[in-house]
Protein backbone atom coordinates (compact mmCIF):
# COMPACT_ATOMS: atom_id res chain seq x y z
CA UNK A 1 0.00 0.00 0.00
CA UNK A 2 1.52 3.41 -1.16
CA UNK A 3 2.09 5.83 2.02
CA UNK A 4 -0.64 8.75 0.38
CA UNK A 5 -3.11 7.74 -2.06
CA UNK A 6 -5.18 10.23 -3.92
CA UNK A 7 -7.94 10.18 -6.63
CA UNK A 8 -6.09 11.31 -9.86
CA UNK A 9 -9.23 12.86 -11.21
CA UNK A 10 -9.41 14.76 -13.44
CA UNK A 11 -12.51 16.74 -11.58
CA UNK A 12 -13.99 18.89 -13.96
CA UNK A 13 -16.44 21.41 -12.47
CA UNK A 14 -17.86 24.47 -13.18
CA UNK A 15 -17.73 27.71 -11.91
CA UNK A 16 -19.36 28.06 -8.44
CA UNK A 17 -19.86 24.28 -7.78
CA UNK A 18 -18.29 22.35 -4.35
CA UNK A 19 -15.46 19.98 -4.85
CA UNK A 20 -14.26 18.11 -2.38
CA UNK A 21 -10.91 16.06 -2.32
CA UNK A 22 -9.90 13.05 -0.42
CA UNK A 23 -6.18 11.82 0.85
CA UNK A 24 -5.53 8.61 2.34
CA UNK A 25 -1.88 7.74 4.42
CA UNK A 26 -1.05 4.38 5.43
CA UNK A 27 1.07 5.66 8.53
CA UNK A 28 -1.43 5.65 11.45
CA UNK A 29 1.57 7.58 13.93
CA UNK A 30 1.36 10.74 11.03
CA UNK A 31 1.20 13.70 12.84
CA UNK A 32 1.33 16.81 9.80
CA UNK A 33 -0.56 17.22 7.20
CA UNK A 34 -0.69 19.59 4.91
CA UNK A 35 -2.52 20.54 1.14
CA UNK A 36 -0.45 21.60 -1.67
CA UNK A 37 -1.51 23.51 -4.73
CA UNK A 38 0.81 22.84 -8.11
CA UNK A 39 -0.05 25.02 -11.08
CA UNK A 40 1.28 23.28 -14.39
CA UNK A 41 4.99 23.43 -14.91
CA UNK A 42 5.28 25.32 -11.42
CA UNK A 43 6.78 24.78 -8.11
CA UNK A 44 4.44 23.19 -5.18
CA UNK A 45 2.94 26.30 -2.87
CA UNK A 46 1.40 25.69 0.70
CA UNK A 47 -2.45 25.97 0.26
CA UNK A 48 -2.93 25.10 3.52
CA UNK A 49 -2.36 23.04 7.23
CA UNK A 50 -4.56 20.66 8.32
CA UNK A 51 -5.50 20.43 11.69
CA UNK A 52 -7.12 17.72 14.05
CA UNK A 53 -10.05 19.95 14.39
CA UNK A 54 -10.76 20.97 10.88
CA UNK A 55 -9.72 24.39 9.88
CA UNK A 56 -11.40 26.41 7.68
CA UNK A 57 -9.34 29.30 5.34
CA UNK A 58 -12.24 31.64 2.88
CA UNK A 59 -13.47 28.88 0.52
CA UNK A 60 -11.30 26.30 1.55
CA UNK A 61 -12.27 24.16 4.36
CA UNK A 62 -9.46 21.08 5.67
CA UNK A 63 -10.44 17.95 7.52
CA UNK A 64 -8.43 15.66 9.38
CA UNK A 65 -9.98 11.82 10.07
CA UNK A 66 -7.56 9.58 11.63
CA UNK A 67 -9.64 7.05 12.87
CA UNK A 68 -10.00 6.34 9.13
CA UNK A 69 -6.58 7.94 8.52
CA UNK A 70 -7.80 10.04 5.51
CA UNK A 71 -7.56 14.19 4.96
CA UNK A 72 -9.72 15.98 2.98
CA UNK A 73 -10.24 19.25 1.20
CA UNK A 74 -13.05 21.41 0.09
CA UNK A 75 -13.43 24.22 -1.83
CA UNK A 76 -16.31 26.10 -2.04
CA UNK A 77 -18.01 28.49 -5.24
CA UNK A 78 -14.88 27.47 -7.19
CA UNK A 79 -13.37 30.03 -9.46
CA UNK A 80 -11.76 29.63 -12.52
CA UNK A 81 -8.32 30.33 -10.87
CA UNK A 82 -8.77 27.02 -8.74
CA UNK A 83 -7.85 24.97 -11.61
CA UNK A 84 -4.88 23.54 -10.67
CA UNK A 85 -3.22 20.33 -9.31
CA UNK A 86 -3.92 19.64 -5.69
CA UNK A 87 -1.16 17.57 -3.49
CA UNK A 88 -1.66 16.38 0.00
CA UNK A 89 1.38 15.51 2.02
CA UNK A 90 2.11 14.00 5.48
CA UNK A 91 4.49 14.03 7.87
CA UNK A 92 7.87 15.09 8.09
CA UNK A 93 9.76 15.00 5.82
CA UNK A 94 6.87 15.44 3.80
CA UNK A 95 5.71 12.69 1.70
CA UNK A 96 3.35 13.54 -0.96
CA UNK A 97 0.13 11.90 -3.15
CA UNK A 98 0.37 12.01 -6.77
CA UNK A 99 -1.93 14.99 -6.75
CA UNK A 100 -5.47 15.49 -8.18
CA UNK A 101 -6.30 17.73 -11.20
CA UNK A 102 -8.57 20.09 -11.09
CA UNK A 103 -10.51 21.93 -14.06
CA UNK A 104 -12.77 24.53 -13.20
CA UNK A 105 -14.93 25.43 -16.50
CA UNK A 106 -16.66 28.47 -16.93
CA UNK B 1 8.84 32.63 3.78
CA UNK B 2 11.86 31.73 2.32
CA UNK B 3 13.01 33.01 -1.16
CA UNK B 4 14.84 29.67 -3.36
CA UNK B 5 16.95 30.10 -5.95
CA UNK B 6 17.69 27.01 -8.46
CA UNK B 7 20.20 27.21 -11.08
CA UNK B 8 19.76 25.52 -13.69
CA UNK B 9 16.26 26.18 -14.50
CA UNK B 10 16.90 23.75 -17.04
CA UNK B 11 19.07 21.58 -19.15
CA UNK B 12 19.60 18.94 -21.96
CA UNK B 13 22.43 16.26 -21.35
CA UNK B 14 23.66 13.48 -22.76
CA UNK B 15 23.61 9.81 -21.61
CA UNK B 16 26.43 9.19 -18.91
CA UNK B 17 26.90 12.92 -18.26
CA UNK B 18 26.55 14.46 -14.44
CA UNK B 19 24.70 16.94 -13.81
CA UNK B 20 24.86 19.38 -10.87
CA UNK B 21 22.21 21.56 -10.04
CA UNK B 22 22.54 24.50 -7.12
CA UNK B 23 19.98 25.93 -4.84
CA UNK B 24 20.37 29.42 -2.66
CA UNK B 25 18.39 30.42 -0.09
CA UNK B 26 17.91 33.60 1.16
CA UNK B 27 18.24 32.86 4.95
CA UNK B 28 19.88 30.35 7.20
CA UNK B 29 17.62 26.92 7.48
CA UNK B 30 18.46 23.44 9.19
CA UNK B 31 16.59 21.45 7.22
CA UNK B 32 16.87 21.36 2.88
CA UNK B 33 15.53 18.40 1.04
CA UNK B 34 15.92 16.96 -2.42
CA UNK B 35 12.87 16.05 -4.51
CA UNK B 36 12.09 14.77 -8.13
CA UNK B 37 9.21 14.79 -9.92
CA UNK B 38 8.97 12.73 -12.97
CA UNK B 39 6.26 13.56 -15.30
CA UNK B 40 2.81 12.81 -14.56
CA UNK B 41 4.15 11.47 -10.93
CA UNK B 42 4.05 13.29 -7.59
CA UNK B 43 6.77 14.13 -5.44
CA UNK B 44 9.43 12.18 -4.52
CA UNK B 45 11.71 12.88 -1.23
CA UNK B 46 15.64 11.60 -3.14
CA UNK B 47 17.72 12.90 0.70
CA UNK B 48 17.77 15.68 3.22
CA UNK B 49 20.82 18.20 2.69
CA UNK B 50 22.60 18.28 6.29
CA UNK B 51 25.10 20.79 6.95
CA UNK B 52 28.56 19.38 8.05
CA UNK B 53 27.77 16.10 7.51
CA UNK B 54 26.33 13.66 4.97
CA UNK B 55 23.13 13.37 3.28
CA UNK B 56 20.36 10.96 4.35
CA UNK B 57 18.96 9.21 1.65
CA UNK B 58 15.74 7.86 0.92
CA UNK B 59 15.12 4.16 0.18
CA UNK B 60 15.90 3.71 -4.05
CA UNK B 61 18.49 6.33 -3.71
CA UNK B 62 22.09 6.49 -2.99
CA UNK B 63 25.12 8.50 -2.73
CA UNK B 64 27.14 7.51 -6.01
CA UNK B 65 24.10 8.53 -7.96
CA UNK B 66 22.73 11.41 -6.29
CA UNK B 67 25.89 13.48 -4.11
CA UNK B 68 24.77 15.94 -2.11
CA UNK B 69 26.73 18.99 -1.01
CA UNK B 70 25.62 20.84 1.96
CA UNK B 71 28.70 23.32 2.82
CA UNK B 72 26.71 25.64 4.86
CA UNK B 73 23.00 26.76 5.79
CA UNK B 74 21.61 28.40 2.87
CA UNK B 75 23.16 26.58 -0.08
CA UNK B 76 23.14 23.01 -1.37
CA UNK B 77 24.36 21.00 -4.61
CA UNK B 78 22.81 17.71 -5.92
CA UNK B 79 24.49 15.86 -8.59
CA UNK B 80 22.87 13.57 -10.60
CA UNK B 81 25.44 11.13 -12.39
CA UNK B 82 26.29 8.78 -15.26
CA UNK B 83 22.79 10.23 -16.34
CA UNK B 84 20.36 7.68 -18.39
CA UNK B 85 17.01 8.87 -20.39
CA UNK B 86 15.30 7.39 -16.68
CA UNK B 87 16.60 10.32 -15.23
CA UNK B 88 14.84 13.09 -17.08
CA UNK B 89 12.64 14.58 -14.37
CA UNK B 90 12.26 17.59 -12.59
CA UNK B 91 14.56 18.19 -9.15
CA UNK B 92 13.47 20.61 -6.71
CA UNK B 93 15.23 22.25 -3.74
CA UNK B 94 13.25 22.85 -1.07
CA UNK B 95 13.61 24.16 2.55
CA UNK B 96 11.23 23.99 5.85
CA UNK B 97 9.77 27.43 6.89
CA UNK B 98 13.07 29.31 8.64
CA UNK B 99 9.68 30.95 10.85
CA UNK B 100 7.76 27.84 11.62
CA UNK B 101 10.87 26.20 13.54
CA UNK B 102 11.84 22.88 13.16
CA UNK B 103 9.79 20.34 12.02
CA UNK B 104 6.45 22.04 11.12
CA UNK B 105 6.56 20.36 8.08
CA UNK B 106 5.67 23.53 5.89
CA UNK B 107 7.54 23.41 2.80
CA UNK B 108 9.13 26.13 0.40
CA UNK B 109 9.94 24.92 -3.14
CA UNK B 110 12.43 26.60 -5.24
CA UNK B 111 11.10 26.63 -9.01
CA UNK B 112 12.86 23.34 -10.14
CA UNK B 113 15.60 22.29 -12.57
CA UNK B 114 13.61 20.90 -15.67
CA UNK B 115 16.66 17.94 -16.67
CA UNK B 116 16.45 15.91 -20.36
CA UNK B 117 18.39 13.35 -20.45
CA UNK B 118 18.78 12.20 -24.39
Amino acid sequence: RKEVEQDPGPFNVPEGATVAFNCTYSNSASQSFFWYRQDCRKEPKLLMSVYSSGNEDGRFTAQLNRASQYISLLIRDSKLSDSATYLCAVNTPLVFGKGTRLSVIA
Amino acid sequence: SAVISQKPSRDICQRGTSLTIQCQVDSQVTMMFWYRQQPGQSLTLIATANQGSEATYESGFVIDKFPISRPNLTFSTLTVSNMSPEDSSIYLCSVEDPAGGMNTGELFFGEGSRLTVL
